[in-house]
């Protein structure tokens, strides 16, 4: 069936270091792929997204790449400092019908060490 | 600034009972989805909308229903309450008129106990 993989479910870095977090989809209709930074007690909120027609975004500290061959995007994160601590999630927007439904990655714990 | 708005933040219910999650939006806002957040399980979709009146299956469907009467607003219902069913429910709202698909909004998620 449809699914997005992400991995590592758990990263935990020093403040400063780059943190990568990786994910892979099954759909290759997909087009649309953003990442949601949650943190704790709070409600997902979109950090940069990705469309199909772009190999890479940069905002900042974060970027995201994606390769469509291989059906795999990733979020990179420079510089890490201690308030992005949180949980990343990956999603891909999948084409069903002439609608599109939003599934999502199982997570990243992202854990930056003063 | 986008409102997605869960009737509840907390609620517990006993096994068997009906249970409705509401979910309303104010940016006119086509597409509307609930999802069940469990922890090393990510974001589930249950069932989603992208018109009043219109329903489709998520992932895990089984023990849910939904209905969209209005365009704005979004409930997702359990029809007979089960301990399985103890999680955290996340309602969203998006623009569908993109092709591909648009930036999702959550609301502030309804965290359901099930005795």
């Amino acid at each position: 069936g449809e699914n997005v993989e992400q991995h590592p479910s758990t990263l935990s870095v020093q403040e400063g270091d780059s943190a990568v977090i990786k994910c892979t989809y099954s759909d290759s209709a997909s087009n649309y792929f953003p990442w949601y930074k949650q943190e704790l007690g709070k409600r997902p909120q979109l950090i940069i997204d990705i469309r199909s027609n772009v190999g890479e975004k940069k905002d900042q500290r974060i970027a995201v790449t994606l390769n469509k061959t291989a059906k795999h995007f990733s979020l990179h994160i420079t510089e890490t400092q201690p308030e992005d601590s949180a949980v990343y999630f990956c999603a891909a927007s999948m084409p069903s019908g002439g609608y599109n439904k939003l599934i999502f990655g199982a997570g990243t714990r992202l854990a930056v060490h003063p | 600034d986008v409102k997605v708005t869960q009737s509840s933040r907390y609620l517990v219910k006993r096994t068997g009972e009906k249970v409705f999650l509401e979910c309303v939006q104010d940016m006119d806002h086509e597409n509307m989805f609930w999802y069940r957040q469990d922890p090393g399980l990510g974001l589930r979709l249950i069932y989603f909308s992208y018109d009043v009146k219109m329903k489709e299956k998520g992932d895990i469907p089984e023990g849910y229903s939904v209905s969209r009467e209005k365009k704005e607003r979004f409930s997702l219902i359990l029809e007979s309450a089960s301990t399985n069913q103890t999680s955290m429910y996340l309602c969203a709202s998006s623009l569908y008129r993109i092709p591909g698909g648009t930036e999702a909004f959550f609301g502030q998620g309804t965290r359901l106990t099930v005795v």
